[in-house]
């Protein structure tokens, strides 16, 4: 059974840091792009950031570029987002999400979430 | 980046109902385009992927179409456990990027 675990979030002041982690068990997970996704209260889904199998390309959402830094330990099977300079507009869920390829109709490499983590909340606040 | 943009925003509708939800993209995206359900205090569930492709298991009364930059969701003959909410995402280019939203409330 896959399953993605996150931890890591909490309370944190403006302009702090926080790390948070995501476990997975249960595939390949050295087989697969990861992503965080989040979400704020009462708000729609955000994708955050995305890396490659072995860590070599890394993809991120311009609010969060030269803040959040995401990684992979494909020997820990785990999943990480730094996030620095944090603010008030970043709280939110973090949801940790497998992106799963496709074939689209014209044989291109198309991606989709095919598992989550129940999430993370993140609050920023003084 | 491109803009996904999702109508209606909310919408309330009876069991039984035909339901259609449209998402719009600020620029061709071929069929990258998957849809989510989510309800409250729930993660997003996958309904359907390459716009027009139902994941296993998730029953045939949602379909999708489109291509390019005009996308629909259906859902045949709306069952309470349906009422929930629906995102579009494209995976055509990052940053990915979601609809906002639309809210399927009962009538």
């Amino acid at each position: 059974e896959v399953q993605l675990v996150e931890s890591g979030g909490g309370l944190v002041q403006p302009g702090g840091s926080l790390r948070l982690s995501c476990a997975a068990s249960g595939f390949t997970f050295n087989s697969y792009l990861m992503n965080w996704v989040r979400q704020a209260p009462g708000k729609g889904l955000e994708w955050v950031a995305n890396i490659k199998q072995d860590g070599g390309e890394k993809y991120y959402v311009d609010s969060v570029k030269g803040r959040f830094t995401i990684s992979r330990d494909n020997a820990k099977n785990s999943l990480y987002l730094q996030m620095n300079s944090l603010r008030a507009e970043d709280t939110a869920v973090y949801y940790c999400a497998r992106a799963k390829a496709f074939l689209t109709t014209s044989y291109m490499v198309g991606y989709y979430f095919d598992y989550w983590g129940q999430g993370t909340l993140v609050t920023v606040s003084s | 980046e491109i803009q996904m943009t999702q109508s209606p925003s909310s919408l309330s509708a009876s069991v039984g109902d035909r339901v259609t939800i449209t998402c719009r993209a600020s620029q061709s995206i071929s069929s990258y385009l998957n849809w989510y359900q989510q309800k409250p205090g729930k993660v997003p569930k996958l309904l359907i992927y390459d716009a027009s492709s139902l994941q296993s298991g998730v029953p045939s009364r949602f379909s999708g179409s489109g291509s390019g930059t005009d996308f629909t969701l259906t859902i045949s003959s709306l069952q309470p456990e349906d009422f929930a909410t629906y995102y579009c995402q494209q995976s055509y280019s990052t940053p990915w990027t979601f609809g906002q939203g639309t809210k399927v409330e009962i009538k």
